[in-house]
């Protein structure tokens, strides 16, 4: 059964800061690796989807990295901003399900 | 058009009532799914729909009950529900990639956040 762990559970920066949230997940037998945000109380944004051939995958400030071998993934996020402060969960999906991490939540203050 | 959308955005129900969840996508996605969130904690998945079959019901128990009308369309029918039944459920749908591996982003609607008294 896939486990996925996310460091930390909680960070606060002040803003201007670059930050990485860690994945490890214990089934390296993925197809690929989702990073989502949630704001609390609402649904799941999709930030980025690294397939499992590749190593990297970028979107603006955000740079998202896989390691499927050893079972880790990072979120590097540049230049925080308070607009980045919310809850972001990591999910490796195996054979027709997405398996969630128990989340990093992020304050950015001004 | 990138939107899943999910009604109502607030239930609270009897024990002893029956409602539905609604969730709709125009998105042309053929897999379709329930998750219910508690909260603090991560989603957990609760049915996958693939091309308006059920594909995986991870032992959910029968109160709750998915139905899937046609490709936009998802519901889940609630009846005789519990306290520790409240929660967030969500709604997310992807297109299938090959061999039925959900290999594509997965969007999510905003939710629907149920109170069982």
């Amino acid at each position: 059964k896939q486990e996925v762990t996310q460091i930390p559970a909680a960070l606060s920066v002040p803003e201007g800061e670059n930050l990485v949230l860690n994945c490890s997940f214990t089934d390296s037998a993925i197809y690929n690796l989702q990073w989502f945000r949630q704001d609390p109380g609402k649904g799941l944004t999709s930030l980025l989807l690294i397939q499992s051939s590749q190593r990297e995958q970028t979107s603006g400030r955000l740079n998202a990295s896989l390691d499927k071998s050893s079972g880790r993934s990072t979120l590097y996020i540049a230049a925080s901003q308070p607009g980045d402060s919310a809850t972001y969960l990591c999910a490796p999906s195996g054979f027709q399900k997405l398996v969630f991490g128990t989340g990093t939540r992020l304050l950015v203050s001004p | 058009d990138t939107e899943v959308t999910q009604t109502p955005k607030h239930l609270v129900m009897g024990m002893t009532n029956k409602k539905s969840l609604k969730c709709e996508q125009h998105m042309g996605h053929r897999a379709m799914y329930w998750y219910k969130q508690k909260a603090k904690k991560p989603p957990e998945l609760m049915f996958v729909y693939s091309y308006e079959k059920l594909s995986i019901n991870e032992s959910v128990p029968s109160r709750f009950s998915p139905e899937c009308p046609n490709s936009s369309l998802l519901n889940l029918h609630l009846h005789a529900l519990q306290p520790e039944d409240s929660a967030l459920y969500l709604c997310a749908s992807s297109q299938e990639g090959a061999q039925g591996v959900f290999g594509d982003t997965q969007y999510f609607g905003p939710g629907t956040r149920l109170t069982v008294l």
